[in-house]
């Protein structure tokens, strides 16, 4: 399967600003996804990207794309102890059969 | 209503026993899916129903069998699973193939 790739962990103040970065090996790949899972639960779906975009804001969510290096990036503003989950992005492939997800990244946020 | 239901939250089963995961949603979504998630990785996708009809089958063991009865409805048959089988299923559900899945909270199997 495809590689999408992201690192372990994150660890920041409470306030300050976090980012998420993720890469990945699919150069077909048609919309890309930032997924939030707290302990014990589900996915939930954060935002979503088309691959002909290179940015979208969403509240406290900045999602940036760079098709050229293939890298995805998630920053949130003003970060808060409620957001302390395993972040996954996500990617559909260009003739939507294959969906691949990254290897999480588990943010910590420090009151 | 972004709602995905899974039933039931715990199951615990020994290995001959035969149980069924159950999955619902009302947003009219036409593509539902079934994942495995083992503690500390990604979601494995499992099975794709497109218009209740299996689409993707990604080499799953046949004592996982899925049944799609109807558009809103989604489960999973198990029949004598192995301990390696223990994890989190999850069920999602989209309004096209792969795209913008709604995932549900999940149910924690363990097989002794």
């Amino acid at each position: 399967g495809e590689d999408v790739e992201q690192s372990l962990f994150l660890s920041v103040r409470e306030g300050d600003s976090s980012v998420i970065n993720c890469t990945y090996t699919d150069s077909s790949s048609t919309y890309l996804y930032w997924y939030k899972q707290e302990p014990g639960a589900g996915l939930q779906l954060l935002t979503y990207i088309f691959s002909n975009m290179d940015m979208k804001q969403d509240q406290r969510l900045t999602v940036l794309l760079n098709k050229k290096d293939k890298h995805l990036s998630l920053r949130i503003a003003d970060t808060q102890t409620g957001d302390s989950a395993i972040y996954f992005c996500a990617e559909t492939s260009d003739n939507f059969n294959k969906f691949y997800f990254g290897s999480g990244t588990k943010l910590n946020v420090k009151p | 209503d972004t709602e995905v239901t899974q039933t039931p939250k715990h199951l615990v089963m020994g290995m001959t026993n035969k149980k069924s995961l159950k999955c619902e949603q009302h947003m009219g979504h036409r593509a539902m899916y079934w994942y495995k998630q083992k503690a500390k990785k990604p979601p494995e996708l499992m099975f794709v129903y497109s218009y209740e009809k299996l689409s993707i089958n990604e080499s799953v063991p046949s004592r996982f069998s899925p049944e799609c009865p109807n558009s809103s409805l989604l489960n999973l048959h198990l029949h004598a699973l192995q301990p390696e089988d223990s994890a989190l299923y999850l069920c999602a559900s989209s309004q096209g193939n792969l795209v913008e899945q709604y995932f549900g909270p999940g149910t924690r199997l363990t097989v002794t």
